[in-house]
């Protein structure tokens, strides 16, 4: 059964870099897939953030394409999402999915359990 | 200010049936036949219930069906069991990326 798990800071400074890492097992990312990163601010639904291929390929959502940065480490079966100069509007519990028949996914079949990420002032 | 428009809640008894719309427009449901719906119990990882509309993965009751018309998407969930409470969320392909609906609450009185 394949399984994620979010992680990193639950608190990140107004200007700073968020970071976050998805460690996935029951599959092997080498062994292909795109992995998908998706957030939920508060009271609003839920938005695709961008994909990352095991070969590094990304396919990034227009609404924070020049703030985010998506990478893929297969020693570790981990991938990986760095959103620059948060903002407030970065709150949210951030999730990371296996996206299915396209990079940025037509469905996804599995998810993490998400993990909130607060940006303070 | 989602994408899509879902009820906020929903209600129904053990043993009804409900049904949740899920509204776009002709850039997603109406384009596509690549409507989801997940099932979100607060604090787990949300489940995929229903892809391309009204596929459901191994493992999902057939309580539970899909459907759409036009720029409406809706998951029935007939039977209703107390394990059934949860959040629902639909979602669409919309050409180069997926939109989500806001969510719907499912309340089993």
């Amino acid at each position: 059964q394949v399984q994620l798990q979010e992680s990193g800071p639950g608190l990140v400074k107004a200007s700073e870099t968020l970071s976050l890492t998805c460690s996935v097992s029951g599959y092997s990312i080498s062994s292909g897939y795109y992995w998908a990163w998706i957030r939920q601010s508060p009271g609003k639904g839920l938005e695709w953030i961008g994909s990352i291929h095991q070969s590094g390929s990304t396919h990034y959502n227009p609404s924070v394409k020049s703030r985010v940065t998506l990478s893929v480490d297969t020693s570790k079966n981990q991938f990986s999402l760095r959103l620059d100069s948060v903002i407030a509007a970065d709150t949210a519990v951030y999730y990371c999915a296996r996206p299915r028949m396209t990079p940025a996914g037509r469905y996804f079949d599995y998810w993490g359990p998400g993990t909130l990420v607060t940006v303070s002032s | 200010q989602s994408a899509l428009t879902q009820p906020r809640s929903v209600s129904g008894s053990p043993g009804q049936s409900v049904t949740i719309s899920c509204t776009g427009s002709s850039g997603d449901v109406g384009g596509y036949n690549y409507v989801s719906w997940y099932q979100h119990h607060p604090g787990e990882a949300p489940k995929l219930i229903i892809f391309d509309v009204n596929q459901r993965p191994s493992g999902v009751p057939d309580r539970f069906s899909g459907s759409k018309s036009g720029n409406t998407a809706s998951l029935t969930i007939s039977g209703l069991q107390a394990e059934d409470e949860a959040n629902y969320y639909c979602s669409s392909y919309a050409g180069t990326y997926p939109v989500f609906g806001g969510g719907t609450q499912l309340i089993v009185l």
